[in-house]
């Protein structure tokens, strides 16, 4: 069974930083794009960023909200997806997802439970 | 980036119902698209993907069409589990994009 299972949501203070991780089982995530989801309580979906397999080229895409601040890894052979968050603001408060790929592999289309970021002083 | 604009952004229906929701790209995202569902306090979860394929353990209650610009999902009779917000996501190019929500209320 697919899961993901995002971890390091808190509180944070302005300026902070803060390392969000999404621990995958049930695949190999090292065979999928990962991305990351986040929505503010109340509010809709936005789109944050994603990673390519290595397999891909590994590369990494940005919304612009967030862009130079916010950076996405992996580390496949712990099965792995990390979000890096620096120079946080009030705005990126919200609970963050993680999801697999968007297309039809087997492993795609599964979403984590969300973890709690807030920022604030 | 690619706008996209779901209407309604909410209804009432009834158990029983035919809902139908719509989806509007900006520009041409072929069929690229997905819809999910999001229940109060827990996380969204995918319905479709590729405009009109089910995702493994979805009912068939649920279908979707379109291709290009425009999208529907379509709920063939409204379930009580089924009251939730449902989202649809282009991911023919970066930023992906979501629409606002459609938010499917108890009449």
């Amino acid at each position: 069974e697919v899961q993901l299972m995002e971890s390091g949501g808190d509180l944070v203070m302005p300026g902070g930083s803060l390392r969000l991780s999404c621990a995958a089982s049930g695949f190999s995530a090292s065979n999928a794009w990962m991305n990351w989801v986040r929505q503010v309580p109340g509010k809709g979906l936005e789109w944050v960023g994603r990673i390519k397999t290595k397999g891909d080229g590994g590369a990494t895409f940005y919304a612009a909200p967030i862009k130079g601040r916010f950076t996405i890894s992996r580390d496949d052979s712990k099965n792995i997806v990390y979000l890096q968050m620096d120079s946080l603001k009030s705005e990126d408060t919200g609970v963050y997802y993680c999801t697999s790929g968007e297309v039809g592999y087997a492993h795609d289309g599964y979403w984590g439970q969300g973890t709690r970021v807030t920022v604030s002083s | 980036d690619i706008q996209m604009t779901q209407s309604p952004s909410s209804l009432s229906a009834s158990v029983g119902d035919r809902v139908t929701i719509t989806c509007r790209a900006s520009q041409d995202i072929r069929n690229h698209l997905g819809w999910y569902q999001q229940r109060p306090g827990k996380a969204p979860k995918r319905l479709l993907y590729g405009a009109s394929t089910l995702h493994s353990g979805v009912p068939s209650r649920f279908s979707g069409s379109g291709s290009g610009t425009e999208f529907t999902l379509t709920i063939s009779s409204l379930q009580p589990e089924d009251f939730a917000t449902y989202y649809c996501l282009q991911y023919n190019s970066d930023p992906r994009t979501f629409g606002q929500g459609t938010r499917v209320d108890i009449k």
